[in-house]
């Protein structure tokens, strides 16, 4: 069965680096999604990516946070100069409909810890 | 802003026994959709249910079901003859039909223990 697959599983940085987390979507999906839980907190919506632009995003998804899909398959996250507060486990999920209609699929999700 | 709140943190039942557990949503919105998502230990989240809101009907997978409320906001999610797959948590989320920033809007969860 098709799933959605995220690596790494867990990384470590340190404050300031920069970090890409990478997913491969189920691929005869469309809309693409990256999405992060805070330990404790709830699941929160990120940012949303479908014909190759990103069609919604959330306040948190600021200039340090930038989404591409490189190659067809790939569909990153990248945050420019991680602060302590980004630890969180990161999701990406695809759908073959748009969000608020279809189902969503999502990887096991990366952990990230900045220290 | 919608907003979706799981007062149940964590519930625990024996197998085979029914289980509900609760989700209440506030939403500016008239038509929306409403899914529970189950993420097993170490697993996917994956969707369960779907309820569409302009739709009276409660909807039911297997021994899955809803109990769809409109005008309580209330959005609570039935598991009949529980079974120890089952154990999971279980998020209530929230869409606007017409999109917007606020993404796909998730409770906190509940933490469901199928007790053997």
């Amino acid at each position: 069965e098709p799933e959605v697959t995220q690596t790494p599983s867990h990384q470590v940085t340190q404050m300031g680096q920069e970090v890409i987390l990478r997913c491969v979507p189920i691929s005869n999906h469309l809309y693409f999604y990256w999405y992060r839980q805070i330990l404790g907190q709830k699941v929160e919506f990120l940012v949303s990516f479908y014909n190759n632009e990103i069609s919604e995003k959330s306040e948190i998804f600021d200039d340090q946070f930038s989404v591409e899909r490189p190659d067809g398959s790939n569909f990153t996250l990248k945050i420019r100069s991680t602060k302590l507060e980004d630890s969180a486990m990161y999701f990406c999920a695809s759908s073959v409909l748009r969000w608020n209609t279809g189902e969503l699929f999502f990887g096991e999700g990366s952990r990230l810890t900045v220290l | 802003a919608q907003t979706v709140t799981q007062s149940q943190p964590e519930m625990s039942v024996q197998e085979a026994e029914t289980v509900t557990l609760s989700c209440t949503y506030d939403t500016s919105e008239s038509n929306y959709y409403l899914f529970w998502y189950k993420q097993p230990p170490s697993r996917q989240m994956i969707l369960v249910i779907r309820q569409e809101a302009y739709k009276q009907q409660n909807a039911t997978e297997n021994r899955f079901s809803v109990n769809f409320q409109k005008a309580a906001k209330s959005f609570s999610l039935k598991i009949s003859d529980s079974q120890l797959g089952d154990t999971a948590m279980y998020f209530c989320a929230l869409a606007q039909s017409g999109g917007g920033a606020d993404g796909l809007t998730f409770g906190k969860g509940t933490h469901l223990i199928i007790q053997p």
